[in-house]
């Protein structure tokens, strides 16, 4: 079974500069994984974000951006606002099959 | 602008088949690359992808779940169909649909989800 891991919570300060990511059980993660990434507010359904590693949909904030670092997926916050307080999901593909991740408690204090 | 809707029992018994419905507008299923998914979440818990169906029919259903899914279109009313078989209190969760206009491109708009306890 494929497993999709994130850091399960991180704290950052407002304007500071976090950095989630997304580990495969397979190994490196590359373009071909298509990761994709979406924020969840509570009660509220997720919302896209990134899409095929590092491409931002129309809405999405210029501070947020997706890449490869280390072997993994990475999406990073710059200049974190408080809105940006919510629940970050990650997703990849295995060959016909789509596998999110655990999710990342992000809280900005 | 592209809206999607879930519907379907609020409450189902163990052992039941689940058939939600996703009614959608604003794009059709007709269109090269467009597909919808089903992904769900059990409450506090992380998302779930469970199936996707393309508009030519092809259809990609969760590793874990297959055996339980199926994903149908009626492109004609607009609507996805998805039926899961002997249904458990584990699969409680909020099911949502989500449409997507590529392969690559996933879930850019999300239906509001609905609900689905399992309980006898």
């Amino acid at each position: 079974q494929t497993v999709v891991t994130q850091e399960p919570s991180l704290t950052v300060s407002p304007g500071g500069t976090v950095t989630l990511t997304c580990a495969s059980s397979t190994g490196a993660v590359t373009n071909s994984d298509y990761p994709n990434w979406f924020q969840q507010k509570p009660g509220q359904a997720p919302r896209a974000l990134i899409y095929s590693t590092s491409n931002k949909h129309s809405w999405t904030p210029a501070r947020f951006s997706g890449s490869l670092l280390g072997g993994k997926a990475a999406l990073t916050l710059s200049g974190v606002q408080p809105e940006d307080e919510a629940e970050y999901y990650c997703l990849l593909y295995f060959g016909g099959v789509w596998v999110f991740g655990g999710g990342t408690k992000l809280t900005v204090l | 602008q592209i809206t999607l809707k879930e519907s379907g029992p609020t409450l189902v018994k163990p052992t039941q088949t689940l058939t939600l419905t996703c009614a959608f507008s604003g794009f059709s299923l007709s269109t090269t690359g467009v597909n919808v998914g089903w992904i769900r979440q059990p409450p506090g818990k992380a998302l779930e992808w469970l199936a996707r169906i393309y508009w030519n029919d092809d259809k990609h259903y969760s590793s874990s779940l297959k055996n339980r899914l199926t994903i149908t279109k009626d492109t004609s009313k607009s609507q996805v169909v998805l039926t899961m078989t002997n249904m458990d209190p584990v699969d409680t969760a909020t099911y949502y649909c989500a449409h997507s206009p590529n392969f690559w491109l996933l879930f850019d708009y999300w239906g509001q989800g609905t609900l689905v306890t399992v309980s006898s």
